[in-house]
Formats: C-alpha cells, sequence, structure tokens
C-alpha cells in the first residue's frame, strides 16, 4: 500500500522567510502532483511533476521531484501573507492506469507578518 | 477557462436516506474521479472511471456506493443509504490525456444527521 508522507504538517513563518516542506512516498511512482487548498475550498493544482529531476517554479514556489529517492520538495522563498494554506503532494497510486491519487495529510502554512 | 462543476454545493440529509452527488467534468476529458475530504483529514480516493466503467475503487467505495455517467455529460455519485461517517466534504475530478493533470470540483459538502 501507497504511503505518502509530508512534513511539517504545520508551519509558521514569518512573511520574508524561505523554507521546504517536504514529500516522502513509500513505492514507486513516476507522478507526484501539488495541490493548495485553502479553507472550506476545493484543491487548486500548482505543480505536475512527470520524471526524475524534475523542477517547476511558479512565483515564490518551487517543486522538485526525485525518485530515486522517492522524494518531491516544495521550497517556498520569501514568503507572503497569500500563501497562507494548507498544501497537499499527492502521488499516482495506480499502477494500472486509472491514474489514481495518493494525498499526504497536508502541510497547513500560515505566513505571519 | 472550462472547469469542473459539482451540486448541489452542500447537501444535509438524514441517515439512512440516498443521495446523488453531480457533477459536470471537463468536455474532452476522458478519466473521472470521485474523492473525499472528512473535516480537516486528507483527500481519499474513492472511484476512478474511465471508458465508461469503474477502472479502480477504494476500499471505501462499498456496496453503498455507486456511480454512473448517464449521458455522456454528468458523472454522479450514489450513497444508497447514508451513514453518520460519511459526512464529508466530496470532490469530482477530471483528467485529460497528457500531462495527466486532475482538475477538481469545488466540492460537494455532505452533512448527514
Amino acid at each position: 500500500e501507497l504511503k505518502v508522507e509530508q512534513n511539517p504538517l504545520f508551519l509558521s513563518m514569518q512573511e520574508g522567510k524561505n523554507y521546504t516542506i517536504y514529500c516522502n512516498y513509500s513505492t514507486t511512482s513516476d507522478r507526484l502532483y501539488w495541490y493548495r487548498q485553502d479553507p472550506g475550498k476545493s484543491l487548486e493544482s500548482l505543480f505536475v511533476l512527470l520524471s526524475n529531476g524534475a523542477v517547476k517554479q511558479e512565483g515564490r514556489l518551487m517543486a522538485s521531484l526525485d525518485t530515486k529517492a522517492r522524494l518531491s520538495t516544495l521550497h517556498i522563498t520569501a514568503a507572503v501573507h497569500d500563501l497562507s494554506a494548507t498544501y497537499f503532494c499527492a502521488v499516482d497510486s495506480s499502477g494500472a492506469g486509472s491514474y489514481q491519487l495518493t494525498f499526504g495529510k497536508g502541510t497547513k502554512l500560515s505566513v505571519i507578518p | 477557462e472550462p472547469e469542473v462543476t459539482q451540486t448541489p454545493s452542500h447537501q444535509v440529509t438524514q441517515m439512512g436516506q440516498e443521495v446523488i452527488l453531480r457533477c459536470v467534468p471537463i468536455s474532452n476529458h476522458l478519466y473521472f474521479y470521485w474523492y473525499r475530504q472528512i473535516l480537516g483529514q486528507k483527500v481519499e480516493f474513492l472511484v476512478s472511471f474511465y471508458n465508461n466503467e469503474i477502472s479502480e475503487k477504494s476500499e471505501i467505495f462499498d456496496d453503498q456506493f455507486s456511480v454512473e455517467r448517464p449521458d455522456g455529460s454528468n458523472f454522479t455519485l450514489k450513497i444508497r443509504s447514508t451513514k453518520l461517517e460519511d459526512s464529508a466534504m466530496y470532490f469530482c475530478a477530471s483528467m485529460g490525456q497528457d500531462p495527466y493533470e486532475q482538475y477538481f470540483g469545488p466540492g460537494t459538502r455532505l452533512t448527514v444527521t
């Protein structure tokens, strides 16, 4: 059974600081996704990482994937309050072409002035 | 921009009643999913649907659950006899091909009393 572990689960950081969220998963997968969720809202796709060594950046967020280490990171640069949300990583767990996702527990990020 | 829509946004029902949650996926997508999220917890996969049949289902998706794509546009999740523990946010998602990115609807909050 695929396990997806994120850490930290809670993160309080000051505006302007940098931090990294980690996502480890237990079995081989070539597809990893990062989603953002605001309270009471749906999941917004941030990044799709499809191969080993993939790195994608959007604004203050950068995601990377190391399939050999089964590790993805989401790096936050110079945090601003608008980044406060819960961030989920998710791994394609199907193995049979149905592409369903197994999610981590999420990292609740609070950016404080 | 195309989006996944879901109705209703909130459904309150009594234990033992049947509910149908409706989704309209993005029109040229081929893969369809239901996930659920109990308040404050992670997102859990329920079922995937491709080529007019279920392709994968989780342990949560027992005989009380069923899915249908009755008319080529709607995608429904039926719970035959709701239980208190079915209270959750239910998300529909759809996916095209390449880059195999899942787009989530806004969700239906189901409250079973």
